[in-house]
């Protein structure tokens, strides 16, 4: 069991806006940045978001960032395709002296 | 370009021990931490370890901590991981990963190799 909790799903129909939630504490998300992760099936993670809202050069701004106080989301504006995959929240936690990732959203386009 | 590509990986008995290896080209592997993270078959992501750019630092998970251990030769552009007293539940893909200093993310991941801990 995660210390940070992310619903195990979501999905939505092509065009339409879907948002992830990861929800942790002070030693975590209150505390440090948050990163976000997307995994395509079969396929090595991807970094999609660093220090809570920042893109990586090549990742579209459909895909966007925020935290507030110990929780963070993912928005995913525009839905395609493609955005079918697994979706994973990330922190440093202090009290575990160690990076923790949420329990992972699946993402499905209807 | 720039690559990171895991070896190592395998069936092992519980108990056994396995070493990793993870081999970086196309950058300056000796000012990057690293990291490994592993993937339990139709699990999430599991964090597992960090060393600093030049081995003084280490961090483990709790889930690891005592059995499994992170390394580097900075000479070989190789990172590692020794995993010893193996157990059913260490087996998952294992990646390895590098973190941007400027900030903290996961940009360049391997594409994994497969640890199985069965009798």
């Amino acid at each position: 069991q995660s210390v940070m909790t992310q619903p195990p799903s979501a999905s939505g129909t092509p065009g339409q806006r879907v948002t992830i939630s990861c929800s942790g504490s002070s030693s975590n998300i209150g505390t440090f940045y948050v990163y976000w992760y997307q995994q395509l099936p079969g396929t090595a993670p991807k970094l999609l978001i660093y220090k809570n809202n920042k893109r990586p050069s090549g990742v579209p701004d459909r895909f966007s960032g925020s935290k507030s106080g110990t929780s963070a989301s993912l928005a995913i504006s525009g839905l395609r395709s493609e955005d079918e995959a697994d979706y994973y929240c990330a922190a440093w936690d202090d009290s575990l002296s160690g990076r923790v990732f949420g329990g992972g959203t699946k993402v499905t386009v209807l | 370009q720039v690559q990171l590509v895991e070896s190592g990986g395998g069936v092992v008995q519980p108990g056994r021990s396995l070493r990793l290896s993870c081999a970086a080209s196309g950058f300056t592997f000796n000012t990057y931490p690293m990291h490994w993270v592993r993937q339990a078959p139709g699990k999430g992501l599991e964090w597992v370890a960090v060393i600093s750019y030049d081995g003084s630092e280490k961090y483990h998970a709790d889930s690891v901590k005592g059995r499994i251990t992170i390394s580097r030769d900075n000479s070989k552009n190789t990172l590692y991981l020794q995993m010893n007293s193996l157990r059913a539940e260490d087996t998952a893909v294992y990646y390895c990963a590098r973190e941007m200093t400027d900030h903290g993310g996961l940009d360049v991941w391997g594409q994994g190799t497969t640890v199985t801990v069965s009798s």
